[in-house]
Order: C-alpha cells, then sequence, then structure tokens
C-alpha cells in the first residue's frame, strides 16, 4: 500500500500559538489528501479534503480560517493549527487516497496545546 | 442511528482464540469496505479491502461482506497478542468519503 509519513510526530506548545503539521506521500502522487483528528477512544472525525492546486474542502463545523490546509504539490499537504488552544489538543492524522476507493493513513501527529 | 454501527468493546480472548469482529451498517450504496488497525498512538493501517459482498483471506484475517444483511465480519485466526488494538472497519460509496465505525478495542492475552 502507499506509504504517508507526518511531521512533526508530537509537538506540544504553548496557547496562542500557531503550528504547522507536514504530510507527504513517499509513493504516490496524491491529488488528494485528507486530515482527520481523533479525540481518545474515538474514532476518526474527517476535518477537510486537500486538494492540490485549489482550495481544501472543509466538513461542517470545522473552521477553515483556524484549520489552514495548504496542498501545494502532489506530494506535501500541510495543515496549520493558527492561535491553537487547549481544545485543539488531539491526534491529527492524514491521509491519501489509493486507488481512490480506499484509504492508507500517515502516523499521526499528537498535539497539546498547554 | 449512525450510518455504522460497531461494538465498542472492549473485547478480552485468550492468545490462539479465534476472534469475530463485527460493523452493521445502513446505507445500502456502500460498495467499498475495508478493516483497519490501529495501534495505541499510531494512524491506522489498512489490513482489508474487499468490493461489494463476499469473502477475502490474508493470512490469519478473513473479512468477509454479507450487502443483503448490511453485515461486514474480521476474523482473526490463532490470535496474537501482537493483535491487540483497535480495529476500525470503514465503508465508503464510490467517490464520497470513507465512513467509520467506532472501533472495537481487542485485548489478547498470553
Amino acid at each position: 500500500g502507499a506509504v504517508v509519513s507526518q511531521h512533526p510526530s508530537w509537538v506540544i506548545c504553548k496557547s496562542g500559538t500557531s503550528v504547522k503539521i507536514e504530510c507527504r506521500s513517499l509513493d504516490f502522487q496524491a491529488t488528494t489528501m485528507f486530515w482527520y483528528r481523533q479525540f481518545p477512544k474515538q474514532s476518526l472525525m474527517l476535518m477537510a479534503t486537500s486538494n492540490e492546486g485549489s482550495k481544501a474542502t472543509y466538513e461542517q463545523g470545522v473552521e477553515k480560517d483556524k484549520f489552514l490546509i495548504n496542498h501545494a504539490s502532489l506530494t506535501l499537504s500541510t495543515l496549520t493549527v493558527t492561535s491553537a488552544h487547549p481544545e485543539d489538543s488531539s491526534f491529527y492524522i492524514c491521509s491519501e487516497t489509493g486507488n481512490q476507493e480506499t484509504q492508507y493513513f500517515g502516523p499521526g501527529t499528537r498535539l497539546l496545546v498547554l | 442511528q449512525k450510518e455504522v454501527e460497531q461494538d465498542p468493546g472492549p473485547l478480552s480472548v485468550p492468545e490462539g482464540a479465534i476472534v469475530s469482529l463485527n460493523c452493521t451498517y445502513s446505507n445500502s450504496a456502500f460498495q467499498y469496505f475495508m478493516w483497519y488497525r490501529q495501534y495505541s498512538r499510531k494512524g491506522p493501517e489498512l489490513l482489508m479491502y474487499t468490493y461489494s459482498s463476499g469473502n477475502k483471506e490474508d493470512g490469519r484475517f478473513t473479512a468477509q461482506v454479507d450487502k443483503s444483511s448490511k453485515y461486514i465480519s474480521l476474523f482473526i485466526r490463532d490470535s496474537q497478542p501482537s493483535d491487540s488494538a483497535t480495529y476500525l472497519c470503514a465503508m465508503k460509496e464510490p467517490a464520497q468519503k470513507l465512513v467509520f465505525g467506532q472501533g472495537t478495542r481487542l485485548t489478547i492475552n498470553p
């Protein structure tokens, strides 16, 4: 299956700062990537669909000005959590489509906002 | 009613047992069915992928899809402690987003 990396694997930041998370497709040119967040003992919640060269599509209830997504190349999508607050602490996971009907996930980024 | 229902467990079985994990769903338009394994603090790993109804086997893992009953299963034979993880079912319509079950936490006891 596809190989996806994320960086950083974990990050701790102060409230009010911005954090950027990178998602890279290592063996596949991904025109579409997805960003999820996951709270402890819960399933994955889709935040947005990242499209190469165009604006991301956000799910209902996700603030696009708070969670900035950039997909400038076929192998890199970034998620920036702007003015992070403690309630933004979560596990953020990106994925890419393999054969377009399944998804391969990255290892995740754990964000802790103090 | 959720689109996909999955018993969150936790499920605890002895090593070597056969494990049965299940999901039910309500959307008859789902065509693609997946099982993911997620270890603690890691991203989900694709285990099995099935299109439409039928069975698929890969080593100790067997996935079954019964579209008439809207029911999918994952069987793990000869379970090992390393199989201890959360198992997520997921499914989708063509060209639509993936819909996940809640995940079942499984522990295999040595």
